[in-house]
């Protein structure tokens, strides 16, 4: 059964101060690994797609990695306008999505 | 109208009730999904439809009914609901070779009484 498992749950930082979120996945014949953001009261919102073990992307103070186990988000200088739940995806051989729990960023001013 | 559009926005019903729910997207995708996403757990994938093709059915009570007379419009008609029913009901689209690349609308907040 494919697994997606994000850590922390939630995470508190002060503006500027940069972290990581993590994403770990158990996802038969993975198709690409897949990172969201939802904010309150509405869908999710693509950010990036990565397909391999090295790759990374890249989109203002965001970069998304990817080994052979987990995906990081790294957010670097934070701003209160990245809060939101951060959300990753795997998707297996049938194309088929497989969600983590999520990550709820809170960036205080 | 552009993007991926749900309504209604917000639904309550009684367990005994027969209401619908009605998505729209203005992208030219071929692939519909139907999310359901409750508090404290993972979005959960209900249906995928291709070329109006249902592809997927993710093991959903059969209370549950998917309808996709064309790749713009997605429904899903409910009937008999329980209490448990009660989340954010999310509907998406995606090129058919791009699935993970999807699109989501806001979202219908069902209430079952």
């Amino acid at each position: 059964e494919d697994q997606v498992t994000q850590s922390p749950e939630a995470l508190r930082l002060q503006e500027g101060e940069s972290s990581s979120l993590n994403c770990s996945y158990t996802v038969s014949g993975l198709r690409g690994l897949f990172w969201y953001r939802q904010d309150p009261g509405k869908g999710p919102e693509f950010l990036f797609t990565l397909y391999s073990a090295g790759e990374e992307k890249e989109k203002e103070r965001l970069k998304a990695t990817l080994t052979k186990k987990e995906s990081f988000l790294h957010i670097t200088a934070p701003k209160p306008e990245d809060s939101a739940t951060y959300l990753c995806a795997g998707g297996n051989a049938g194309n088929m999505l497989t969600f983590g729990g999520g990550t709820r960023l809170m960036v205080k001013p | 109208e552009t993007g991926v559009t749900q309504t209604p926005r917000h639904l309550v019903m009684g367990m005994t009730n027969k209401k619908s729910l009605k998505c729209e997207q203005h992208l030219g995708h071929n692939a519909m999904y139907w999310y359901k996403q409750s508090a404290k757990k993972p979005l959960e994938l209900m249906f995928v439809y291709n070329f109006k093709e249902q592809t997927e059915n993710n093991s959903v009570p059969s209370r549950f009914s998917p309808e996709c007379p064309n790749s713009s419009h997605l429904f899903l008609h409910l009937h008999t609901l329980q209490p448990e029913d009660s989340a954010l009901y999310l509907c998406a689209s995606s090129h058919s070779g791009a699935a993970g690349e999807q699109y989501f609308g806001p979202g219908t907040r069902l209430t079952v009484t």
